[in-house]
């Protein structure tokens, strides 16, 4: 358990479905994160949230729609998605504002995979 | 955000020393020095983080040049288990995004 939970693990869903991945962090953190990792190539970050705003989009389009209800819990909505979303999607969670500077604590990831 | 350069990939033999290398010749005097590793299928992890002295916990030791221009993660004894991606990333004092680049495919042989 890493303190930061995904759920679920693995997830296959048809191109019209509409699904939610859930993250959860146990860790009393301030900042939350939506990071893709597709095959082959490196992390890409998608959303950032600060005390449940979110701060930064980087050009993630509108299938995705993350949702932040409290500073522990972080959602990534899905709907009609194209094949080339499938990745691994993780979650993270960091302390920020702090002067000493503490890392990110990632989850195990959801294998999303888009037929 | 600063911009830093690994080597693709590395081997190393069980129980013997792995130093990691990592340029980052434009680090500003407020970037911390990160290193993350990713083991296969999970997420990454937190290795160890350090601003201009070396630094050692459990896991390895960060071996910062003087100049900051450079820095090397050092594994001490590699296992098995230490077969993962590792990266190096720069982040500022107190926010700062993480940004992954390719990282270094680190192998090593029983």
């Amino acid at each position: 358990e890493t303190g930061v939970t995904q759920t679920p693990r693995h997830l296959v869903m048809g191109m019209t479905n509409k699904k939610s991945l859930k993250c959860e962090q146990h860790l009393g953190h301030n900042a939350m994160y939506w990071y893709k990792q597709s095959a082959k190539k490196p992390l890409e970050l998608m959303f950032v949230y600060n005390f449940k705003e979110q701060t930064e989009n980087n050009s993630v389009p509108s299938r995705f729609s993350p949702e932040c209800p409290n500073s522990s819990h972080l959602f990534l909505h899905l709907h009609t998605l194209q094949p080339e979303d499938s990745a691994l999607y993780l979650c993270a969670s960091s302390q920020e504002g702090q002067a000493l500077n503490y890392g990110y604590t990632f989850g195990s990831g959801t294998r999303l995979t888009v037929v | 955000d600063a911009k830093t350069t690994q080597p693709n990939s590395m081997e190393s033999n069980e129980e013997e020393p792995v130093h990691l290398p990592c340029n980052h010749s434009t680090i500003s005097g407020t970037d911390y020095i990160h290193w993350y590793r990713q083991l296969p299928s999970q997420g990454p992890e937190y290795v160890i983080h350090g601003l201009t002295s070396n630094v050692n916990n459990r896991m390895a030791s960060l071996a910062i040049a003087e100049d900051r221009k450079s820095s090397t993660l050092i594994l001490h004894r590699a296992t098995l288990r230490d077969a993962a991606v590792y990266y190096c990333i720069l982040r500022g004092a107190s926010y700062g995004k993480l940004t992954f680049g390719q990282g270094t495919i680190l192998t090593v042989h029983p």
